[in-house]
This record gives structure tokens, C-alpha cells and sequence, in this order.
């Protein structure tokens, strides 16, 4: 059964860090691209970041790019999105998807996400 | 302002046949794949059409998608009160060389 669980979330104050966590387990985690996807309060979806399975690809949302970094550990079969610089728009519930082909938007599972919150 | 636009709300009757459209351009929905997630509240997303028209398994097939040219459409028929729920369409745009969602789209049964 596929897995996925985040963590590392909560509340920070502007300018600071995070690290999120996304565990997997139940797929071959090397073989397949996975995504950040957040969504604020009461808002959509909004795409924040790719990285392909060996981890040599990634893309980032213009509203991230230079302050928050994505990389996995494909020995542990862990997604990390590195967040520096937060900014209170930053606020969110963050969900770390699989996508089985990169660069497609079709993530078949999520995780049930992780909420972080930019406040002083 | 979403690069993919969705109506904001969408409503019908238990049993009607309810349809969503996603508008986009060439280069998304254009020369991409759509994808559609079903968000009910206080959960995660789900996958509910992926490849323009492709159910996974376990979605019923009330649920079909549809793509021509820079627009796509999910259509539900046999509306449900379980289909009350935001929805989502998605795709990759190669000119931003990033991932897009539509805006959303909230769906009431009456």
C-alpha cells in the first residue's frame, strides 16, 4: 500500500526556516518523480515544486524559486522541501505528491498534508 | 489569477448530469495531458482523472473528462450528494516550464 506522510510543519515567524518531510513506502520510491503542492487557507492548489527520481531534475513556482530548495534521499525514501526566507503568504497546508511521470501533474497519491504558518 | 480557468461554482440535482470546463492555451492544456483532482472538505486531493480521460481505479465511471484543442471538461453524470466537493484540473505548461492548477471549481448538489 502506498504511503506518504509529511511532517515538520508549524508555526514560524517571517524570515525564518522549515524543513518538511514526506516518508514514503509501498512504491520503489528511486523510480518515480515527486511534488510539493500547497494550498493557503480557503484557497486552490497551487504547484510549488518537482524533482524527477534521481533527483537531477527539478522545477520550482516562480513565488519560491531562490528560497525554498527540494531534494530527496532515495536511500531513505524521503522528500524534503527546504524553506527559507518564509514570507506570510508562504501559509499553507502543504502536500507532498507522486507523479508517475514527470512533468505531467498527474500525482495518483498524496500525503495528507502538513500545515505551516508564517506569523509573528 | 489561475493560468487555467475554471467557473468558480458549478450546482445541480441528485441524478443530473453536471459539467466543469478548464481553459487554457496552447501551451498547457494545449500540448499537455489534463489531469482532475476531487478535494472534499478537510481532505486531501484525489486523483479522479489523469491522461485527459483516464479513470483510475476505483473512480466510477460516472465521473469522464474531455479535451479539445486548449479547453477541457469534467463531466458528472448521476449527480450524488458524495459528489459535493472542490475540483481541480491541472497541466503542465511548457512556456512557464511549470506545473498550473485551475482555480477550482466548488460543486453543490442541491
Amino acid at each position: 500500500e502506498v504511503q506518504l506522510v509529511e511532517s515538520g510543519g508549524g508555526v514560524v515567524q517571517p524570515g525564518g526556516s522549515l524543513r518538511l518531510s514526506c516518508a514514503a513506502s509501498g512504491f520503489t520510491f528511486s523510480s518515480y518523480a515527486m511534488t510539493w503542492v500547497r494550498q493557503a487557507p480557503g484557497k486552490g492548489l497551487e504547484w510549488v515544486s518537482s524533482i524527477s527520481g534521481s533527483g537531477g531534475s527539478t522545477y520550482y513556482a516562480d513565488s519560491v524559486k531562490g528560497r525554498f530548495t527540494i531534494s530527496r534521499d532515495n536511500s531513505k525514501n524521503t522528500l524534503y522541501l527546504q524553506m527559507n526566507s518564509l514570507r506570510a503568504e508562504d501559509t499553507a497546508v502543504y502536500y507532498c505528491a507522486k507523479e508517475p511521470a514527470m512533468a505531467t501533474l498527474h500525482f495518483d497519491y498524496w500525503g495528507q498534508g502538513t500545515l505551516v504558518t508564517v506569523s509573528s | 489569477q489561475s493560468v487555467l480557468t475554471q467557473p468558480p461554482s458549478a450546482s445541480g440535482t441528485p441524478g443530473q448530469r453536471v459539467t466543469i470546463s478548464c481553459s487554457g492555451s496552447s501551451s498547457n492544456i494545449g500540448s499537455n495531458t489534463v489531469n482532475w483532482y476531487q478535494q472534499l472538505p478537510g481532505t486531501a486531493p484525489k486523483l479522479l482523472i489523469y491522461s485527459n480521460n483516464q479513470r483510475p481505479s476505483g473512480v466510477p465511471d460516472r465521473f469522464s473528462g474531455s479535451k479539445s484543442g486548449t479547453s477541457a471538461s469534467l463531466a458528472i453524470s448521476g449527480l450524488q450528494s458524495e459528489d459535493e466537493a472542490d475540483y481541480y484540473c491541472a497541466a503542465w505548461d511548457d512556456s512557464l516550464n511549470k506545473g498550473v492548477f485551475g482555480g477550482g471549481t466548488k460543486l453543490t448538489v442541491l
